[in-house]
């Protein structure tokens, strides 16, 4: 089973551009890479999705090498508001079904 | 949007209590899903659910049963709630996979 690794905290400021880097050495052939934020006393919310290169929406860029051994989601200028914990996940295939595995996660805090 | 409802926001049950938590989605998905969140742990996954009446056992599924009677409500039981199940219960739906994974605003339950 592919297992994430990225940092337990990173700290910003408004307006920067932040980037988050996770490691997944193990990913398999037809996993997806998937990115959620969770802010206190809420669910996760699904942020991005990819399976290689680059794929952007109107929150976040997630960038993928070819290798797919890590991603590396991008938010831009960042605000306040952005300060959250964000989850990169690899599907998990157990017994034929997929089913998700968080991991701690990163805690972002954005400063003024 | 897909809208993910757990019955209750917060809970105070007494030990050796039967619990139940309500899981409700209304977008037609197949998968539904229960993890508990607690401090420096993250997010671990009780038990999930890929069609009505059926179950598969998470990572954590020891204290807990499900039902799953139509498609649309999955139920978290504790059978006999102990102090150390005292968490943060979050419930989530998808169409597939384990692609867009959509949260409920999870309940806090504590067990006194």
């Amino acid at each position: 089973l592919a297992k994430t690794t990225q940092p337990i905290s990173m700290d910003s400021y408004e307006g920067q551009e932040v980037n988050i880097t996770c490691s997944h050495n193990n990913i398999a052939t037809n996993d997806y890479i998937t990115w959620y934020q969770q802010f206190p006393s809420q669910g996760p919310r699904f942020i991005i999705q990819g399976y290689k290169t680059k794929v952007t929406n109107e929150v976040a860029s997630l960038f993928i090498p070819a290798d797919r051994k890590s991603s590396t989601l991008s938010l831009p200028r960042v605000s306040l508001s952005d300060t959250a914990v964000y989850y990169c996940l690899v599907g998990q295939t157990v017994g034929g079904y997929n089913k998700l595995i968080f991991g701690a996660g990163t805690r972002l805090a954005v400063h003024p | 949007d897909v809208k993910v409802t757990q019955s209750s926001r917060y809970l105070v049950k007494r030990t050796g209590e039967k619990v139940f938590l309500e899981c409700v989605q209304d977008m037609d998905h197949e998968n539904m899903f229960w993890y508990r969140q607690d401090p420096g742990l993250g997010l671990r996954l009780i038990y999930f659910s890929y069609d009505v009446k059926m179950k598969e056992k998470g990572d954590i599924p020891e204290g807990y049963s499900v039902s799953r009677e139509k498609k649309e409500r999955f139920s978290l039981i504790l059978e006999s709630a102990s102090t150390n199940q005292t968490s943060m219960y979050l419930c989530a739906s998808s169409p597939g996979g384990d692609y867009g994974y959509t949260f409920g605003s999870g309940t806090r339950l504590t067990v006194v």
